[in-house]
């Protein structure tokens, strides 16, 4: 079974960092590009980042370049996406997602999500 | 950057009828690229339809997907109470690299 765990959400003050990982199973990791997706309370779904599968590419949003850093160990079937400079607007639940192939880019599995909340 | 705006925002039926959201482009996008998501409140997003007309695996088929160029509708052709819940159209692009519709919500009437 496919499966996406996210972790490492948490309550944080203004300006800080956080780094989410997750861990993926149930299929061949190494093969897939990867995503992160948040939704922030009373919003949609935002696309934040992205990876390809071999990690030598990335993609930002511009509402988070320069302060988010998508990375993945392909050996431990984790992705990961550190997050600096904190704002109010970040907090969210971030879920990673799955590229389903590369001719439909659509995302065919999600975790749960984890929630990042940003206090001043 | 592509726009995508979904109508209506609210849509407002009662089980057994159909149902038809809109999702528009400010520009042409492939319909290999075009995407639906079903997100239930305090659960993760899941597929529906991807290629604009094609059901993820062990999605219903009263769940379709149809359209091209700038303007995609997804249906549902006899609602059951668990597909109230809120619809998300997306694209993959250029830059950004992916961008959601702003989101149908499916209420029971």
């Amino acid at each position: 079974e496919v499966q996406l765990l996210e972790s490492g959400g948490g309550l944080v003050q203004t300006g800080g960092s956080l780094r989410l990982s997750c861990a993926a199973s149930g299929f061949i990791f190494s093969n897939h590009a990867m995503s992160w997706v948040r939704r922030a309370p009373g919003k949609g779904l935002e696309w934040v980042s992205a990876i390809t599968a071999s990690g030598d590419g990335t993609y930002y949003a511009d509402s988070v370049k320069g302060r988010f850093t998508i990375s993945r160990d392909n050996s431990k079937n984790t992705l990961y996406l550190q997050v600096n400079s904190l704002r109010d607007e970040d907090t969210a639940v971030y879920f990673c997602a799955k590229k389903y192939k590369y001719v439909h880019p659509a995302f065919d599995c999600w975790g749960q999500g984890t929630v990042v909340t940003v206090s001043s | 950057e592509i726009v995508l705006t979904q109508s209506p925002d609210t849509l407002s039926l009662s089980p057994g009828e159909r149902a038809t959201l809109s999702c528009r482009a400010s520009q042409s996008v492939s319909s290999s690229y075009l995407a639906w998501y079903q997100q239930k409140l305090g659960q993760a997003p899941r597929l529906l339809i991807y290629g604009a007309s094609n059901r993820a695996t062990g999605i219903p088929d009263r769940f379709s997907g149809s359209g091209s160029g700038t303007d995609f509708t997804l249906t549902i052709s006899r609602l059951e109470t668990e597909d109230f819940a809120v619809y998300y159209c997306q694209q993959y692009g250029s830059t950004p690299l992916y961008t959601f519709g702003q989101g149908t919500k499916l209420e029971i009437k």
